[in-house]
């Protein structure tokens, strides 16, 4: 189906532990995103992509490392997983940053716990 | 840099009655976008409702409805006719309309979010 995918939808996983979370969209969107959502926070933004081998850093990329080597994919990865990256993960993405297209789609969410 | 400020974490309101959320911006930029979400028990992240900055005219979606004041730096959302499946945590969003190179000014910043209670 078209659209924008996240998996897994749920994580466990330990303190020192590397996730990846994987973001797919079938678009052909330029722009993605990473969010995380957490109480008290609303949603800060991780990291983008601009396009495929252009990402940069958003509000709180500390902890996170991002590639992009496919137009369609985003994957986030945790390397080494913290208590404090217990949260729920958005990965969005937009057509453009020129007028309506620069609507973001938002995935459904990962929720990942760290123990 | 920008932010987005929800004052409101909690309100309720009857259904079929109105309900007004709060939402303020600080920028320095002259044009911008402004955005509503919503987010239900599902989680998904849904658009309500979107204003551009250079447009006078207030953004409406069915009962749905905006507040711009631009002077003011303000951004309310109405909600008239509640439903039931209003139910959920309303963010409020800004995206700049500048770009400036590799996208960097397209990333869209969130407000901490109203969670809205629909009484019945």
């Amino acid at each position: 189906d078209a659209g924008i995918t996240q998996s897994p939808r749920y994580k466990i996983t330990e303190t020192g532990r590397q996730v990846t979370l994987m973001c797919h969209q079938t678009w052909s969107h330029s722009y993605m995103f990473w969010y995380r959502q957490d109480l008290g926070h609303g949603l800060r933004l991780i990291y983008y992509s601009a396009a495929a081998d252009i990402t940069d850093k958003g509000e709180v990329p500390d902890g996170y490392v991002v590639s992009r080597s496919k137009t369609e994919n985003f994957p986030l990865t945790l390397e080494s997983a913290t208590r404090s990256q217990t949260s729920v993960y958005f990965c969005a993405s937009s057509e453009s940053i020129l007028g309506r297209k620069r609507e973001l789609f938002f995935g459904e969410g990962s929720r990942l716990t760290v123990l | 840099a920008q932010t987005v400020t929800q004052s409101q974490p909690e309100m309720s309101v009857q259904e079929a009655e109105t309900v007004t959320l709060s939402c303020t911006y600080d920028t320095s930029e002259s044009d911008y976008y402004l955005f509503w979400y919503k987010q239900p028990p599902s989680r998904q992240m849904i658009l309500v409702i979107r204003q551009e900055a250079y447009k006078q005219q207030n953004a409406t979606e069915n009962r749905f409805s905006v507040n711009f004041q631009k002077a003011a730096k303000s951004f309310s959302l109405k909600i008239s006719d509640s439903q039931l499946g209003d139910a959920a945590m309303y963010f409020c969003a800004y995206r700049s309309s500048t770009p400036l190179g590799g996208g960097a000014t397209n990333k869209l910043i969130f407000g901490t979010g109203t969670l809205l209670a629909v009484q019945p």
